[in-house]
């Protein structure tokens, strides 16, 4: 099967820009979810989707961050507007019911 | 809440030699536990994890781990590592309801060198 999919795979933006990114789960799987390394510390939870539910979004770190996801397939996470500290790897990862996660390879974000 | 210590930010050890990268956990309920690896410029893949069953979980390429929930931890071991397995490596946890929401350790470096 196809794994999960993020684009873009880097991404470099001036403060005050706006990014999004994407995540294309596998298909088949409801539960989706956004996790974020800064700075080489803690793998840090964003949020997480059932289908097209937000489930949780306890770990969003501030109303500039803003992710849906569309009838239940892709996700979008968009950072509006960017700043410096929001610089590090946003890994999406989707599973069924059951623990264990597959990851996508993470989009490098870059706030300069 | 759950949190997931990995004692160890850095291992090197020689290529043949075996090698235990240590984690902790804390949680007040049951849980998940998981190893994931992350290849130099690759994205995280899982390595193992333990659901429920026999406490001792294997991976297809070697690696191992114990559940001891006496002691909290969940140590992930390999009687002789190779080049190939330098990584960093994540031990993560997760409520075994809900949301399944998964809280990562710090990772550990493991540098294997010839």
């Amino acid at each position: 099967e196809a794994g999960v999919t993020q684009f873009p795979s880097h991404s470099v933006i001036e403060k005050g820009q706006t990014v999004t990114l994407r995540c294309d789960p596998i298909s088949g799987h409801d539960n989706l979810y956004w996790y974020r390394r800064v700075m080489g510390k803690e793998i840090k939870f964003l949020l997480h989707f059932v289908k097209e539910s937000k489930q949780d979004e306890s770990g969003m770190p501030n109303n500039r961050f803003l992710a849906e996801r569309t009838g239940g397939t892709y996700s979008t996470l968009k950072v509006q507007p960017a700043e410096l500290e929001d610089s590090g790897v946003y890994f999406c990862a989707s599973g069924r019911r059951t623990g264990g996660y597959t990851f996508g390879s993470g989009t490098r974000l870059t706030v300069v | 809440a759950q949190s997931v210590t990995q004692l160890d930010s850095q291992v090197p050890v020689f290529e043949e030699a075996p090698v235990e990268l240590r984690c902790n956990y804390s949680s007040s309920v049951s849980v998940y536990l998981f190893w994931y690896v992350q290849y130099p410029n690759q994205g995280l893949q899982l390595l193992l994890k333990y659901l429920s069953g026999s406490t001792l979980v294997e991976s297809i390429n070697g690696f191992e781990a114990e559940f001891n929930k006496s002691q909290t931890s969940f140590h992930l071991r390999k009687p002789s590592v190779h080049i190939s397995d330098t990584a960093e490596y994540f031990c993560a946890v997760s409520q075994n309801t809900g949301g399944f929401k998964t809280i990562f350790g710090a990772g550990t470096r493991l540098f294997v060198k010839a």
